[in-house]
């Protein structure tokens, strides 16, 4: 069964920094991109940030929202993508989701994890 | 970045056929898929690559697309087929929601 598990979420204060987790089983990791998703209270789903896979050297794309302020990794060796976050403002504060792409360059997501929730407030 | 319109709400009878749009001058060249997100889940995705079907979703999705727009069809609308459904497109520079659509069934 195919499964990605965010963690790391929490309240954080303005200008601060959280690294999220995604946890990934049930499929080989390394064969996958990666991107990530939010979801702020009462809005649509907005994509920020997308890897590659190996094969397509993990390169990474961001929107314009994060970028410079977020990056995001992964570890094959132990099936976890992350995304570091910095400079946080008030307007991140969102559920923040994991997702599989199983398509090397870009493409739609197939699996979706349950997400994890940042506040940023002072 | 490139933007893709959806109508705010669409609302049938159980039974009935749902149709929700998405439109975006950059469709022409790009996958459209489509995810249904129900309040406090994770998104699920029912159509794919414009118009395939995971296998999990029921026959009764149907995605098409001509031009500079796509069309997610409910036939046969069930009540729990009730939640938010977006279109998403992607290019080599990333990923673009549609604006959402609720749909409602009763």
């Amino acid at each position: 069964e195919v499964q990605l598990v965010e963690s790391g979420g929490g309240l954080v204060q303005p200008g601060r920094s959280l690294r999220l987790s995604c946890s990934t089983s049930g499929f080989r990791f390394g064969d996958y991109s990666v991107s990530w998703v939010r979801q702020a209270p009462g809005k649509g789903l907005e994509w920020i940030s997308f890897i590659r896979n190996k094969d397509y050297g993990g390169t990474t794309e961001y929107a314009a929202s994060v970028e410079g302020r977020f990056t995001i990794s992964r570890d094959d060796s132990k099936s976890i993508a992350y995304l570091q976050m910095n400079s946080l403002k008030i307007e991140d504060t969102a559920m923040y989701y994991c997702s599989r792409v199983p398509y090397g360059d870009y493409g739609g997501i197939d699996y979706w994890g349950q997400g994890t929730l940042v506040t940023v407030s002072s | 970045s490139y933007e893709l319109t959806q109508p705010p709400s669409v609302s049938v009878s159980p039974g009935q056929t749902a149709r929700i749009t998405c439109s975006g001058d950059e469709l022409t060249e790009r996958y459209v898929y489509w995810y249904q997100k129900k309040s406090g889940q994770a998104p699920v995705l029912v159509i794919y690559e414009d118009r395939k079907r995971p296998s999990r979703i029921p026959e009764r999705f149907s995605g098409s697309g001509s031009g500079t727009m796509a069309t997610l069809t409910i036939r046969g609308a069930q009540v729990e087929d009730e939640g938010d459904y977006y279109c998403y497109s992607t290019d080599s520079r990333g990923g673009v929601f549609g604006t959402g659509t609720k749909v409602t069934v009763l």
